[in-house]
């Protein structure tokens, strides 16, 4: 079955990069998402690629698909203390020309120390 | 920004008692979703919910789930007779439909089953 795998914990310094990464399994796929969740809080919608793409900026964020590995990372530039959250990656499966169900990873926590 | 709200944020019921999550998505969105996240776990899709009527569900979604939409602002799940299984982060989502409109979550319901 479909799976999104990334790596349960980040630790960065304020001003670094950050890069999360993601693996996932359908290669059916056609959108990939980041999501940001802070503590006691919804799931944020960050940012999301289409699977032919390879890349999409966005201010401080930069997705980067590699979809032959498939392989999704998410770059924070100059990481901030307020970035600190859990990161979650998921994809979701189109059908009929509308998005299906999301499956997600389990979350890659982000601390960034001052 | 429009978001999707959902209510209570936190709900505590006995287990075998009847539980309704609520939730109010945006307004002009076609799709609407729950899922859950049990603690420590992956965020699971358990169902999606298109003109008025169900059009995917999850394993997880036997038959002591249901969903409604009663009214034209609010869509519902109902849980009939909880179990301490049940305990979990139920997020609702809504989307507008097309493969390329995102979905977007609320803030969560956190249900403690005692």
């Amino acid at each position: 079955g479909e799976d999104v795998e990334q790596s349960l914990f980040l630790s960065v310094r304020e001003g670094d990069s950050s890069v999360i990464n993601c693996t996932y399994t359908d290669s059916s796929s056609t959108y990939l998402y980041w999501y940001k969740q802070e503590p006691g809080a919804g799931l944020q919608l960050l940012t999301y690629i289409f699977s032919n793409m390879d890349m999409k900026q966005d201010q401080r964020l930069t997705v980067l698909l590699n979809k032959k590995d498939k392989h999704l990372s998410l770059r924070i530039a100059d990481t901030q203390t307020g970035d600190s959250a859990i990161y979650f990656c998921a994809e979701s499966l189109n059908y009929g020309g509308s998005q299906g169900n999301l499956i997600f990873g389990k979350g890659t926590k982000l601390s960034v120390k001052p | 920004e429009p978001e999707v709200t959902q209510t209570p944020s936190h709900q505590v019921t006995q287990m075998g008692q009847e539980v309704i999550l609520r939730c109010v998505p945006i307004s002009n969105h076609l799709y609407f979703y729950w899922y859950r996240q049990i603690l420590g776990q992956k965020v699971e899709f358990l169902v999606s919910f298109y003109n008025n009527e169900i059009s995917e569900k999850s394993e997880i979604f036997d038959d002591q789930f249901s969903v409604e939409r009663p009214d034209g602002s609010n869509f519902t799940l109902k849980i009939r007779s909880t179990k301490l299984e049940d305990s979990a982060m139920y997020f609702c989502a809504s989307s507008g439909g097309l493969s390329d409109q995102p979905q977007h979550f609320g803030d969560g319901t956190r249900l403690s089953i005692l």
